[in-house]
């Protein structure tokens, strides 16, 4: 859906390194959401944020930060990059009533 | 922590035959969603049922929630090769913090 856009879309980076992905949404939702995607894992909660104020761990935060600039921008970092984080990244949206998700494209990112 | 289970993981079809994913909670859900992501492409939101015992279709797709409201299925009639994807349910986190937790997938492979 256009109206979430991820940057970049796919990424090479080595471990050790800090890298941040960006999520940008037009569709005016409060609700914001980065999942990771791996074969046979289905999508998995890193962090949620339901404004600007609040924050929240998902299952899987460990060795993920992020930052909620404004309503419309939701990034994610990874503080030192680790091979097992090698994964397909998705940003998300959700209308503050009723649970519809609507994803960006995702960032295919490899920690070599 | 809430756990959506699917299965099969991966089913090999030939055209035209048809196909079942099967979602099971291990909490009651108050509603569940259906999501088809294409090859290479983004989750997409199919259909939400809310009711317990609730059927409803999309051309050659059937959606059932179970009676108990800890199930679901999605039934395709006579597979084409555009039905080609992973199939993802997903349901309101039983926290009561209005996320969603997605399913594990089912990969589609249509053989023409």
């Amino acid at each position: 859906d256009a109206d979430v856009t991820q940057t970049p879309r796919n990424r090479i980076t080595k471990t050790g390194k800090r890298i941040m992905l960006e999520c940008s949404q037009t569709k005016g939702h409060d609700r914001m959401y980065w999942y990771r995607q791996d074969p046979g894992l289905g999508l998995r909660l890193i962090y949620y944020s339901f404004d600007v104020k609040d924050i929240n761990k998902g299952e899987i935060s460990d060795g993920y930060s992020v930052s909620r600039q404004a309503q419309a921008k939701f990034s994610l970092s990874l503080e030192s990059a680790i091979p097992n984080q090698t994964a397909l990244y998705f940003c998300a949206t959700s209308p503050d009533r009723g649970f519809q998700v609507f994803f960006g494209q995702g960032t295919r990112l490899t920690v070599v | 922590g809430q756990q959506v289970m699917q299965i099969p993981q991966y089913q090999h079809v030939q055209e035209g035959e048809d196909f079942t994913t099967y979602c099971n909670s291990s909490t009651t859900l108050s509603n569940i969603q259906w999501y088809k992501q294409r090859p290479g492409g983004h989750p997409v939101f199919l259909i939400q049922l809310v009711k317990s015992g609730e059927v409803k279709k999309q051309k050659r797709l059937t959606f059932q929630f179970g009676e108990a409201k800890k199930n679901s299925s999605l039934h395709i009639t006579a597979t084409q090769t555009t039905d080609v994807g992973t199939y993802f349910c997903a349901g309101p986190h039983s926290g009561g913090y209005q996320k969603v937790t997605f399913g594990t997938g089912t990969k589609l492979q249509v053989i023409p």
